[in-house]
């Protein structure tokens, strides 16, 4: 059974301070990898999917890079701001499906 | 606008009364998904459909049933809700096939639902 694990599960960064948080899953049946952010009571929205090793993408403040060799994905967010408060979950398309982390819940203290 | 709608939002009901949550999406797309989440778990495929009368099961399929007659709609069917079935249900369509090597083009993102909150006393 594939796992993707996302780590921490939840952080507080303070408003201004940059932060990042890891995805790993495992290196074999890789096709793609999806990050989404989550905010309370909204739909998850698509933020990258990447597919190449050593793929890094950016999205104004929030970026994100791909090791596909050895199974992991950053998300980076600089100088936080508290719009960014929500749950960042990443996914790994392998075959047939999805398979989702638990998120990393990111709180951003004003 | 694009979007994916879900109904109903938030439903409260009695273990064994069928229920339906509808899904419909106005982007033409080919693949649509359900989902479950949890507390503490990641998102759960209950089904996915790559196209009008395809559907398959994906890793929590008991208890629920689907149907893709036409390429907007992808219905959400609990023909016994019990009280396990108690969660946030999610409904999403992507224009590219979701799945590695079902992808042919490529990955595409998926467009989420709002969710349904369910609960089932």
């Amino acid at each position: 059974i594939l796992n993707v694990e996302q780590s921490p599960q939840s952080l507080h960064v303070q408003e201004g301070d940059s932060t990042n948080f890891t995805c790993s899953f495992p290196s074999s049946n890789f096709y793609a990898l999806h990050w989404y952010r989550w905010e309370t009571a909204k739909s998850p929205e698509a933020l990258f999917v990447m597919t190449l090793n050593g793929d890094e993408k950016k999205k104004g403040r929030i970026s994100a890079t791909l090791n596909t060799k050895e199974g992991y994905s950053y998300l980076y967010i600089k100088g936080s701001q508290p719009e960014d408060s929500a749950t960042y979950l990443c996914a790994l398309d392998s075959n047939y499906q999805l398979i989702w982390g638990a998120g990393t819940k990111l709180i951003i203290k004003p | 606008e694009a979007q994916v709608t879900q109904n109903p939002r938030y439903l409260i009901t009695v273990t064994g009364k069928k229920l339906t949550v509808t899904c419909s999406q106005n982007m033409n797309h080919e693949y649509m998904s359900w989902y479950r989440q949890d507390p503490g778990l990641g998102l759960r495929q209950i089904y996915y459909s790559m196209n009008v009368e395809v559907t398959d099961k994906g890793d929590v399929p008991e208890g629920y049933k689907v149907s893709r007659k036409e390429k907007r709609n992808f219905p959400l069917i609990l023909e016994s809700p019990s009280p396990n079935q108690t969660s946030l249900y999610f409904c999403a369509s992507s224009p590219n096939r979701i799945g590695g090597l079902l992808a042919g083009e490529g990955t595409g993102e998926l467009f989420f639902g709002e969710g349904s909150r369910l609960t089932v006393l």
